[in-house]
């Protein structure tokens, strides 16, 4: 147990619809990072929010957005979902950008 | 960022040995070697790091040689519990903003 929880654990979608996943980041954790990890490959990084603003971001699309709270949790949004962006959905926190990420147990997404 | 290269999968039977290669030939002066290792349906978790040399904890040894151009991370006595897709990763020490993952390698322990 890492103390990073997501939720929900699973979840269906239709294409064109938005989502919107969560994390709760370990206790004194100020650094959450958003990773998407298709079957079979490794995880990919989206974003990284740092003291409630984003940190850094890898090469996903505008539609790919996140947030992060005073309390340091975070969501990921997904808007006008494709197929594919079928895919476990990993939260990782860290006591700083610099500092080891613990990651959580994932959000799997699948898109119909 | 240094490219890494590792077999795509591996099979070995509990109580042995097993030992990972990966190959980074552009490391950079100031790239840390990373390992880390994730089951069916879980996040990645560390498992260890190092610089040069040798490295070990209660859970692997890392060895580096001394041009940094590759890495093994030796595994001792594999149980049926270490069954999981390890991967390799360079780049700053922690570098939490920017871990770029391979496909990794896949274990499959045998009773």
């Amino acid at each position: 147990e890492t103390g990073v929880t997501q939720s929900p654990t699973h979840l269906i979608k239709t294409r064109g619809q938005q989502v919107t996943l969560r994390c709760s980041s370990q206790s004194g954790h100020n650094t959450v990072s958003w990773y998407q990890q298709a079957l079979g490959q490794g995880p990919q990084f989206i974003f990284q929010y740092y003291r409630e603003e984003e940190n850094g971001r890898g090469n996903f699309p505008p539609r790919f957005s996140g947030l992060q709270f005073p309390n340091y949790s975070s969501e990921l949004n997904v808007n006008a979902l494709e197929l594919d962006d079928s895919a476990l959905y990993l939260c990782a926190s860290s006591s700083g950008p610099q500092a080891e990420a613990f990651f959580g147990q994932g959000t799997r997404l699948t898109v119909v | 960022l240094a490219k890494t290269t590792q077999p795509i999968s591996m099979d070995s039977y509990e109580g042995q040995e097993v030992n990972i290669t990966c190959s980074h030939n552009n490391i950079a002066t100031n790239d840390y070697i990373t390992w880390y290792q994730q089951f069916p349906s879980q996040g990645p978790r560390f498992i260890i790091q190092g610089y040069k040399t040798k490295v070990t904890n209660e859970v692997a040894s890392l060895f580096i040689p001394a041009d940094r151009k590759s890495s093994t991370l030796s595994l001792p006595r594999v149980s049926l519990s270490d069954t999981a897709v390890y991967y390799c990763l360079v780049g700053e020490a922690y570098n939490t903003d920017k871990l770029i993952f391979g496909t990794g390698t896949r274990l499959q322990v045998f009773p």
